[in-house]
């Protein structure tokens, strides 16, 4: 696979329920970001996580970061219907910001 | 809260013509980027800027590819002779350092159409 692939590629679940998306990547990486991108709009920062950290929280998210198996997973809790978007990890693995995006979770929470 | 802004939001445009899509970065920020997603694939890296010139590029920023900050707040991608394939959503982005682990602020996108 490419570097950042997400799984799964579209995700279903019912308001209050829990969604988990994962990422895998290749090479070595300094970080990792999620982001988020509402259908036709742009990709919103929802979270990074250095390469030297293991899990990290904001809000109703969680981010995992596993370097040895070179993958992370997201976990949003207690979803709402506005939760629904496309969710992106995208890892930078050298000085600078060029940020190397995966192919996506698409996430339908309903209501 | 300061936002990227793009314009314009779609563009169509005949294939071999010049496109300019337009952006303006959040004020205080110093490094500048052009994303691409075509339709149903992942979001591509196509070039940064910082301090008035390229500082990485991608592949698919070819010859026909140009950016430009021709004031001190619009930053621009210019396609000289557009093809099919450059029909894509184009995100610009901007970043206020430039260094590991900082966030991008991306802007809505402009969709441009090559027919």
């Amino acid at each position: 696979s490419q570097q950042g692939e997400e799984d799964p590629q579209a995700l279903s679940i019912q308001e209050g329920e829990n969604a988990t998306m994962n990422c895998s990547y290749k090479t070595s990486i300094n970080n990792l970001q999620w982001y988020r991108q509402n259908s036709g709009r742009g990709l919103v920062h929802l979270i990074l996580i250095r390469s030297n950290e293991r899990e990290k929280h904001s809000g109703r998210l969680r981010v995992t970061l596993d370097t040895s198996k070179k993958s992370s997973s997201l976990l949003i809790t207690a979803s709402r219907a506005a939760d629904t978007a496309s969710y992106f990890c995208a890892t930078d693995g050298a000085a600078g910001n060029k940020l190397t995006f995966g192919g996506g979770t698409r996430v339908l929470v309903k209501p | 809260e300061p936002e990227v802004t793009q314009t314009p939001s779609h563009q169509v445009t005949q294939m071999g013509q010049e496109v300019i899509l337009r952006c303006v970065p959040i004020s205080n920020h110093l490094y500048f980027y052009w994303y691409r997603q075509i339709l149903g694939q992942k979001v591509e890296f196509l070039v940064s800027f910082y301090n008035n010139e390229i500082s990485e590029k991608s592949e698919i920023f070819d010859d026909q590819f140009s950016v430009e900050r021709p004031d001190g707040s619009n930053f621009t991608l210019k396609i000289r002779s557009t093809k099919l394939e450059d029909s894509a959503m184009y995100f610009c982005a901007s970043s206020e350092v430039r260094g590991v682990g900082e966030k991008l602020f991306f802007g809505s996108g402009t969709q441009l159409s090559v027919l």
